[in-house]
């Protein structure tokens, strides 16, 4: 299976803050990249979809950049609703794999 | 709006089996795969596998292989996990998602089934 190793595992940051969460795949994975934010006791939400095509209805301060095996999701600008965990996961095998995921916490 | 709506919570002992529902709205089906996904105590998302209605293919997660069971029934629209041999550390929640063509991403979950496995 491929491995996405993502980091940090978690952060402290500021509303305002400009935060980047890293996933790096253990084989290159071309633009297979897809990212969600999950908070307790709700679903997990689509953000970023092909490494960096934003999903419907996402805020445009969320943005996902890289290819083959490095990747990026940046909050440009936290707000207080997006202090949750992110996970990235790719698509590029058949069998689908998460990142650990980077819990997001209020400093 | 497309929806996905789970069955509910479940208790069940070591080494029995659990089988949870997911129904759809729409033209999911048709058009789209079902995966399972699941989130243990204190852990991360973790993909069980998945299976495609339209054409009655499953691939199952290396790891769940030959423990793991995905059905669906087009004519209900509802897509089935049954998960075998339980032990304590399948309790988790288990979330059904809709897999988006080409990118593979889910765009719609389920809200999530609770399944507990104590004795």
């Amino acid at each position: 299976d491929i491995q996405m190793t993502q980091s940090p595992s978690s952060l402290s940051a500021s509303v305002g803050d400009r935060v980047t969460i890293t996933c790096r795949a253990s084989q290159n994975i071309n633009n297979y990249v897809n990212w969600y934010q999950h908070k307790p006791g709700k679903a997990p939400k689509l953000l970023i979809y092909g490494a960096s095509t934003l999903e419907s209805g996402v805020p445009s301060r969320f943005s996902g950049r890289g290819s083959e095996t490095d990747f990026t999701l940046t909050i440009s600008g936290l707000q207080p609703e997006d202090f949750a965990t992110y996970y990235c996961q790719q698509s590029y095998s058949t069998s689908l794999t998460f990142g650990g995921g980077t819990k997001v916490e209020i400093k | 709006q497309v929806q996905l709506v789970q069955s509910g919570a479940e208790v069940k002992k070591p080494g029995s089996s659990v089988k949870v529902s997911c129904k759809a709205s729409g033209d999911t089906f048709n058009t789209h795969s079902i995966s399972w996904v699941r989130q243990a105590p204190g852990q991360g998302l973790e993909w069980l596998g998945r299976i495609i209605p339209k054409v009655d293919v499953e691939k199952p997660a290396q790891k769940f292989q030959g423990r793991v069971t995905f059905t669906a029934d087009k004519s209900t629209s509802t897509a089935y996990l049954e998960l075998s041999s339980l032990r304590s550390e399948d309790t988790a929640i288990y979330y059904c998602a809709r897999g988006r063509e080409v990118w593979d991403a889910f765009d719609v979950w389920g809200q999530g089934t609770v399944i507990t496995v104590s004795s």
